[in-house]
């Protein structure tokens, strides 16, 4: 089956630190794109940031509401990409999502494969 | 940032209607190489969402043809040619044509 799985939320005081993973079965993932979308309770989407393949330097880029505290990496030996939150604030409250972009030059290109979430909260 | 502007924000539906949402954004999604990077995603209640049109107009895998995607450049348009019950939600339009990536505030659809 394919699917991703976040794990690693849960409560965390203001300027704490948490580390997510998405781990994905069921197709190549060493070939994917991973990014990381949030949602606060009752709002909208809000991307986050994402991280390429090898072949791509693994190049990574972010919100500017994240920038300079979160870092997103992969072990693709492992099937996994990772979020770091560093710094947390309240505001990082949040179910945070990761999704597999997949592309295909001049056919396709989407978000196609999410996970279930993991809830982070921050609250003192 | 590209702004993404969806309305209306809430929409009661009545079933075997059809529906319509539609979506701006602050800059033309149009890349070069001719595709349009506008994709339309439905979260439906306690679900991680779920991609519906990618590319402006393309049906993803599995969506009623019910479904469609249209518009160019800024203005952007999904439509449901007869809603049913199962296609409440919220519906999301999103650009990746540059970072950050952004979304519409999403279009919550009720039926009556």
């Amino acid at each position: 089956e394919v699917q991703l799985v976040e794990s690693g939320g849960g409560l965390v005081q203001p300027g704490g630190s948490l580390k997510l993973s998405c781990t994905a079965s069921g197709f190549i993932f060493s070939d994917s794109i991973v990014d990381w979308v949030r949602q606060a309770s009752g709002k909208g989407l809000e991307w986050v940031g994402r991280i390429r393949r090898k072949a791509d330097n693994f190049a990574p880029a972010y919100a500017p509401s994240v920038s300079g505290r979160f870092t997103i990496s992969r072990d693709d030996s492992q099937n996994t990409a990772y979020l770091q939150m560093n710094s947390l604030k309240t505001e990082d409250t949040a179910m945070y999502y990761c999704t597999r972009r997949r592309i295909v030059p001049g056919l396709f290109d989407a978000f196609d494969i999410w996970g279930q979430g993991t809830m982070v909260t921050v609250s003192s | 940032d590209i702004v993404m502007t969806q309305f209306p924000l809430s929409l009661p539906v009545t079933p075997g209607e059809p529906a319509s949402i539609s979506c701006r954004s602050s800059q033309s999604l149009l890349h070069r190489n001719g595709f349009t990077y506008l994709h339309w995603y439905l979260q439906k209640p306690g679900q991680s969402p779920q991609l519906l049109i990618y590319l402006g107009s393309n049906r993803a895998s599995g969506v009623p043809d019910r479904f469609s995607g249209s518009g160019s450049g800024t203005d952007f348009t999904l439509r449901i040619s007869r809603v049913e019950a199962e296609d409440t939600g919220v519906y999301y339009c999103m650009q990746t044509l540059q970072t950050p990536l952004t979304f519409g505030g999403g279009t919550k659809m009720e039926i009556k």
